[in-house]
């Protein structure tokens, strides 16, 4: 499978607890997004990495949120001290940017993480 | 207020054409997507425009802008049972930072 993964499909945890996500990305591609989307809503902008760096955080993005791409590869989304608001789905993507060409750097998502905070 | 929008429910007969509109705001708005979510599975680029073009068409889809009214639609020719699903309309500035209606969800009926 060469698409984008991610790791877990589904989480429950308790108001209080920290969760960690993992995301996969299509091997070759250089940039990772983090999108929350709620119930009946469209996905957020979240974060996202080029190659490492983080480049933009959206102001959803609170202080107990943190997001890494160590490797370049790879990407976690930790929530600190969940709330029950943080129950949503979050969405991993990612696409080549390839400068200079004009050309749209299309974003493969994967299937989402789904988080219950009881 | 939302920066996209659209309607949330359209219900079509097999073969019938679908049209899924959404409007927008932001006149700096460079790129136009629609993408397609099945359950269970991600988000699925079907078609994208740049603000420059009125019409892409692409087989069975046919995506027309409208950039003074900042209306988009997307029409659906022959429309399946398989084409049921949510369709969300998106927009960018840059490529980075897209942003989302709520989704459309289409049901076809046999």
């Amino acid at each position: 499978d060469t698409g984008v993964s991610q790791d877990p499909r589904h989480k429950i945890t308790k108001r209080g607890q920290n969760v960690t996500f993992r995301c996969d990305p299509i091997s070759e591609h250089n940039r990772l997004y983090w999108y929350r989307q709620t119930l009946g809503q469209g996905p957020e902008f979240l974060t996202y990495f080029q190659n490492e760096a983080q480049l933009e955080k959206s102001r959803l993005l609170s202080d107990r949120f943190s997001a890494e791409r160590p490797k370049g590869s790879f990407s976690t989304l930790e929530i600190q001290r969940t709330e029950q608001g943080d129950s949503a789905m979050y969405l991993c993507a990612s696409s080549l940017e390839v400068s200079g060409t004009g050309l749209i750097n299309e974003q493969f998502f994967g299937p989402g993480t789904r988080l219950t905070v009881l | 207020g939302e920066d996209v929008e659209q309607s949330l429910f359209l219900s079509v007969r097999e073969g019938d054409s679908s049209v899924i509109n959404c409007t927008y705001t932001d006149s700096s708005s460079t790129y136009l997507y629609w993408y397609k979510q099945e359950p269970g599975a991600g988000l699925q680029l079907l078609t994208y425009i740049f603000s420059n073009m009125d019409m892409k068409q692409d087989q069975r889809l046919t995506v027309l802008l409208n950039k003074k009214d900042k209306h988009l639609s997307l029409r659906i020719a022959d429309t399946q049972t398989g084409d049921s699903a949510i369709y969300f309309c998106a927009e960018s500035i840059v490529i980075k930072d897209m942003r989302f209606g709520a989704g459309t969800r289409l049901t076809v009926k046999p």
